[in-house]
């Protein structure tokens, strides 16, 4: 089935500082891409989503000058959390998803395998 | 915007029991309902979806249902076994698009009493 990867799987930072995550899809073209932040015990929740080559498009009460996405290619989004602060520590998880008909489901999301984050 | 309900938000059964997950959401429009098994620090994996062409879909011990008019729809596992015990999530997706978004429901922790 598709693929797809994140990287770092968990990351340590100080506050202040930026943390970058990227999402890959490994075997498919990912013409969108979606990434979510999940808190203990919390469902997932949506933040954005990355068209490839466009501006992504924030959920409301995301601050999309602090979660800075960038789809630059067809396999990779990034998401950086610029000035991390620890309410920022949470689990990210990507998800990307084909236009393409067969073997990839039109509407099938694919999930990273997730980011955690911790900001002390 | 879509809003997807779930209950329980725990749910403990018998080894070999059944076990029903239900959520509702509120977007008409919204067409494809895929169930995702989460086990702790891992992604979300998909386990059965249905779409709203089909009030019915089974896959083993597993099988959804999907009420369109009452905007409902629900997961069964049978023959329930340790390995089941995880968070499941019910979603919603709306509009003819792969690119449409997937909002998740609360949370199901499902625990499996030997």
């Amino acid at each position: 089935g598709a693929v797809v990867s994140q990287h770092p799987s968990w990351v340590i930072c100080k506050s202040g500082t930026s943390v970058k995550i990227e999402c890959r899809s490994l075997d498919f073209q990912a013409t969108t891409m979606f990434w979510y932040r999940q808190f203990p015990k919390q469902s997932l929740m949506l933040m954005a989503t990355s068209n490839e080559g466009s501006k992504a498009t924030y959920e409301q009460g995301v601050e999309k000058d602090k979660f800075l996405i960038n789809h630059a290619s067809l396999t990779l989004s990034t998401l950086t959390v610029t000035s991390a602060h620890p309410e920022d520590s949470s689990f990210y998880i990507c998800s990307a998803s084909d236009v393409e008909v067969g073997r990839i489901r039109r509407d099938t999301q694919y999930f990273g395998p997730g980011t955690r984050l911790t900001v002390l | 915007g879509e809003n997807v309900e779930q209950h329980p938000s725990t749910l403990s059964v018998q080894e070999g029991d059944s076990a029903v997950i239900k959520c509702t959401y509120s977007d008409s429009a919204s067409n494809y309902f895929p169930w995702y098994k989460q086990e702790l620090g891992k992604r979300p994996q998909l386990i059965i979806d249905i779409r709203s062409n089909v009030g019915e879909k089974k896959d083993q011990r597993i099988a959804v249902t999907l009420n369109k008019t009452a905007k409902h729809f629900s997961l069964h596992i049978t023959e329930t076994q340790p390995e089941d015990s995880a968070v499941y999530f019910c979603a919603a997706s709306g509009g003819y698009s792969s690119a449409s978004k997937i909002i998740f429901g609360s949370g199901t922790r499902l625990s499996i009493r030997p």
